[in-house]
């Protein structure tokens, strides 16, 4: 069973513009982290975030998360063609890792 | 560094045949990982091992799937019998330890006719 909820299932915007995704979760967690997965290919982190921070940055990425509504968001900013992907949340309770249903970003040039 | 490989990328069946993916994890991974992906939707985890221990496998069909992590490095994952359900990719991850990131090898897409 998934835990983590992506919102929106999908978004479409233009190179240059922010990407805000949304993750929401049932259970409370120990750290929550970000996926990329380009078509065909497997997972790439992006990002892990503890339960006791609330941002962390990493270079256009930057994550929040706010375990009293028990939710994350995931943006990307001066969007590029190339981050055009799917993005999954997971959560990890007791390393008991869960995954979204994602997703989709496409970037146009 | 090599990161994790599967083997074979793409396999197709007929149903009712036996199936086995392969997958190296990264070199000192102690922890790795099978998942099930379905098209449009997350991993879903089927099996997790510390070393060769199986420490979590509540999600694994036991009726017709079985894995198997030898020696705590390579893992074997097979179905057998395939049913036409069972199409989707699988995954395999390794992590170095507990609450850390996963890296991800490219998948098996089974198909299953």
């Amino acid at each position: 069973s998934q835990q983590g909820e992506e919102d929106p299932q999908a978004l479409s915007i233009q190179e240059g513009e922010n990407a805000t995704m949304n993750c929401s979760y049932k259970t409370s967690i120990n750290n929550l982290q970000w996926y990329r997965q380009n078509s065909g290919r497997g997972l790439v982190h992006l990002i892990l975030i503890r339960s006791n921070e609330r941002e962390k940055h990493s270079g256009r990425l930057r994550v929040t998360l706010d375990t009293s509504k028990k939710s994350s968001s995931l943006l990307i900013t001066a969007s590029r063609a190339a981050d055009t992907a799917s993005y999954f949340c997971a959560t990890d309770l007791s390393n008991d890792m869960r995954f979204g249903a994602g997703t989709r970003l496409t970037v146009k040039p | 560094e090599a990161g994790v490989v599967q083997s074979p990328r793409y396999k197709i069946i007929e149903k009712k045949q036996p199936v086995a993916f392969w997958c190296n994890p990264i070199s000192g991974h102690n922890t790795l990982y099978w998942y099930l992906q379905n098209l449009g939707q997350g991993p879903e985890l089927l099996i997790r091992y510390e070393n060769e221990e199986a420490v979590d496998d509540s999600q694994l069909p036991k009726d017709r799937f079985s894995a198997e992590r030898l020696k705590g490095v390579d893992s074997t994952l097979k179905i057998q019998p395939a049913e036409l359900g069972d199409s989707a990719v699988y995954l395999c991850a390794s992590s170095p330890g507990l609450a850390n990131e996963q890296f991800f090898g490219p998948g098996t897409r089974l198909t299953v006719l």
